[in-house]
């Protein structure tokens, strides 16, 4: 099945910094990426679909100047939170679909797992 | 916007009994349903999935029904195995590629 992969797989930040995470679809190109934040023992929530070469969209209540999202590749795109405060850490996770991938099929990459100190 | 409803949050099984978890969706023009499994720490693994336009569909041990009046999907995993534990998340994709997760629910198999 199709390969996507995430870096760092899990950071820890001081507060004010910014951190970037990069999700990599390794053996397919993805015109389309979404990105999830999943708190502790709770569901995943969309942040923002990222489409290859211009801007994400993002979902209602998700600051879009402190996530920012560049989708620069048909293989790479980027989330960088941007001045990190406790409350941002989570597991983030991305996925990708592939342009022919039927239906609404999506692959996940393996999360980011980041602790903002 | 969408809205999906997952019951129960948690679930306890005895080895070789079977496990089934519901969802309700609120938007009919979602067209694609699919059940993630997520191991603790882990990334959602997709185990299966069904489209609008099937009423049911099954994979060994793992099954999925759709009731398009109703508005509701189920997973059923018959001869549950203590390796069935996990948290399992339904999805509901509706138009402009938009995905709405269920609340999760942590199964749990006794041996």
């Amino acid at each position: 099945g199709a390969v996507v992969s995430q870096h760092p797989s899990w950071v820890i930040c001081k507060s004010g910094t910014s951190v970037k995470i990069e999700c990599r679809s390794l053996d397919f190109q993805a015109t389309t990426m979404f990105w999830y934040r999943q708190f502790p023992k709770q569901s995943l929530m969309l942040m923002a679909t990222s489409n290859e070469g211009s801007k994400a969209t993002y979902e209602q209540g998700v600051e879009k100047d402190k996530f920012l999202i560049n989708h620069a590749s048909l293989t790479l795109s980027t989330l960088t939170v941007t001045s990190a405060h406790p409350e941002d850490s989570s597991f983030y996770i991305c996925s990708a679909r592939p342009p022919s991938g039927g239906y609404n099929e999506q692959f996940f990459g393996p999360g980011t797992r980041l602790t903002v100190l | 916007g969408e809205n999906v409803e997952q019951h129960p949050s948690t679930l306890s099984v005895q080895e070789g009994d079977s496990a089934v978890i519901k969802c309700t969706y609120s938007d009919s023009a979602s067209n694609y349903f699919p059940w993630y499994k997520q191991e603790l720490g882990k990334r959602p693994q997709l185990i299966i999935d069904i489209r609008s336009n099937v009423g049911e569909k099954k994979d060994q041990r793992i099954a999925v029904t759709l009731n398009k009046t109703a508005k509701h999907f189920s997973l059923h995993i018959t001869e549950t195995q203590p390796e069935d534990s996990a948290v399992y998340f339904c999805a509901a994709f509706g138009g402009y590629q938009k995905v709405t997760f269920g609340t999760g629910t942590k199964l749990q198999v006794i041996p």
